[in-house]
């Protein structure tokens, strides 16, 4: 089992329409990442967070230690949200190494 | 500030040559890393340098993968010989290095090897 799941594997919605990825753990952690990469493109951080909840834009991502679960969340979805969404944890016990969700492919159509 | 640059961005090879992949961290970060992502799951870790220390390289194939950072700045990657299953992105990224802090990614290098 992997120390970090993500889900949905992959995500088609319409413009508008409100998004949710979500993220568990299985392991403690000092810190999560939401991490949003465009198709060839690098990764681009979009949030670290350690508790409570972050707000950018449409975009808002929120964590519950004790149920070590996270979420993304888009409002107003648009076609250039399309991208993978990664989630990713820095281990207690791991010299700040980032542990890697498999990613959430997401599409928005027009 | 300028972000982490690597360099090339896209590289084709036969199998069984050799490839160097290049990475200037950001300025003052201690932490670099070499992530490789292969099409469709994430990024797996490498390497990670403690400015020119290795920290965990518990992943990289050894036999035909070499990396160093021999001033604590910039790092370079190598793969020797290639194979096809090498056929992947190759991230770098740089932190501070200390606990909550965000790491930053490099664009890539996308390798195929046919």
């Amino acid at each position: 089992k992997n120390e970090v799941e993500q889900s949905p594997q992959n995500l088609t919605a319409q413009e508008g329409e409100f998004i949710t990825i979500n993220c568990s753990y299985s392991v403690g952690i000092s810190a999560l990442h939401w991490l949003q990469q465009h198709p060839g493109g690098g990764i681009v951080s979009l949030f670290m967070l350690s508790s409570g909840k972050k707000k950018h834009g449409r975009l808002i991502a929120t964590i519950n230690i004790q149920e070590k679960h996270s979420s993304l969340h888009i409002t107003a979805s648009h076609p250039r949200d399309s991208a993978v969404y990664i989630c990713a944890v820095t281990l207690t016990s791991s010299n700040y190494k980032l542990t890697f969700g498999k990613g959430t492919l997401l599409t928005v159509n027009p | 500030e300028a972000g982490v640059a690597q360099s090339p961005r896209y590289k084709i090879i036969e199998k069984r040559q050799s490839v160097a992949f290049w990475c200037n961290p950001i300025s003052g970060h201690a932490t670099l890393y070499w992530y490789q992502q292969i099409l469709g799951q994430g990024p797996k870790l490498l390497i990670q340098f403690q400015n020119n220390g290795v920290v965990d390289d518990s992943q990289l194939p050894k036999d035909r993968f070499s990396a160093e950072r021999l001033k604590g700045v910039d790092s370079t990657l190598k793969i020797q010989p290639a194979k096809l299953e090498d056929s992947a992105v190759y991230l770098c990224a740089s932190s501070l290095g200390q606990a909550n802090t965000e790491a930053f990614f490099g664009q890539g290098t996308r390798l195929t090897v046919v």
